[in-house]
């Protein structure tokens, strides 16, 4: 079984929508990232969290709110989705800050 | 502020044949941690190698090493003998001092020819 799994794989939805997206890890770490990726722009880091009771915003936040719902449970919602939040998003987690971080199987999101 | 720069949208190789994947990185950092990723077409994003920025030594995992100029800011991949496999697109990366967050650049797309 994988260790970071993000759900769901793809999703569809239309202006407007509130949409969550899930990231689940067995790694054990408690280190958790969402990123969101842009083709030529690479990952932007939306938000971050080193614990359950800390939360923080990264590059990007406007638009997304995150939920640390247990060690092992990162979620990421679009309060209002709008077309250009079509993108991949990543769940990431990492030991330490002195180590890799390791990524989820990205969720493909678009926005009509 | 972090950055990475990747001057290099794409990149072609000869099987067999070595290549080298330009990073160059911003920081005003006294401490900081340099990763490479390899994305497939598939998608999923691979850590390939980390280089910490006390480190004297270049690390080296198995054909990828990193070829880290300190005084020049970069720190770029060299793939030894490469495969079809390695064609991805890759992704430099860099931690700050407190590891708050990462910082990517736009990546390489490499292709491998036959």
């Amino acid at each position: 079984d994988a260790d970071v799994t993000q759900t769901p794989r793809n999703r569809i939805t239309k202006t407007g929508k509130r949409i969550m997206l899930e990231c689940s890890q067995t790694k054990g770490h408690d280190r958790m990232y969402w990123y969101r990726q842009d083709p030529g722009l690479g990952l932007r880091l939306i938000y971050y969290s080193f614990d359950v009771k800390d939360i923080n915003k990264g590059e990007i936040s406007d638009g997304y709110s995150v939920s640390r719902q247990a060690q092992a449970k990162f979620s990421l919602s679009l309060e209002s989705a709008i077309p250009n939040q079509t993108a991949l998003y990543f769940c990431a987690t990492s030991v330490s800050n002195y180590n890799e971080q390791f990524f989820g199987p990205g969720t493909r999101l678009t926005v009509l | 502020a972090q950055k990475i720069t990747q001057t290099q949208p794409g990149m072609f190789v000869q099987e067999k044949e070595a290549v080298t994947l330009d990073c160059t990185y911003d920081t005003s950092d006294p401490s900081y941690g340099l990763f490479w990723y390899k994305q497939p077409s598939s998608g999923e994003m691979i850590f390939l190698i980390y280089q910490g920025s006390y480190d004297q030594q270049n690390a080296t995992e198995g054909r990828y090493s990193l070829n880290f100029q300190k005084a020049r800011k970069s720190a770029n991949l060299v793939i030894s003998a490469s495969q079809l496999g390695d064609s991805a697109m890759y992704f430099c990366a860099m931690r700050g001092h407190y590891g708050q967050n990462f910082v990517f650049g736009p990546g390489t797309r490499l292709s491998v020819l036959p």
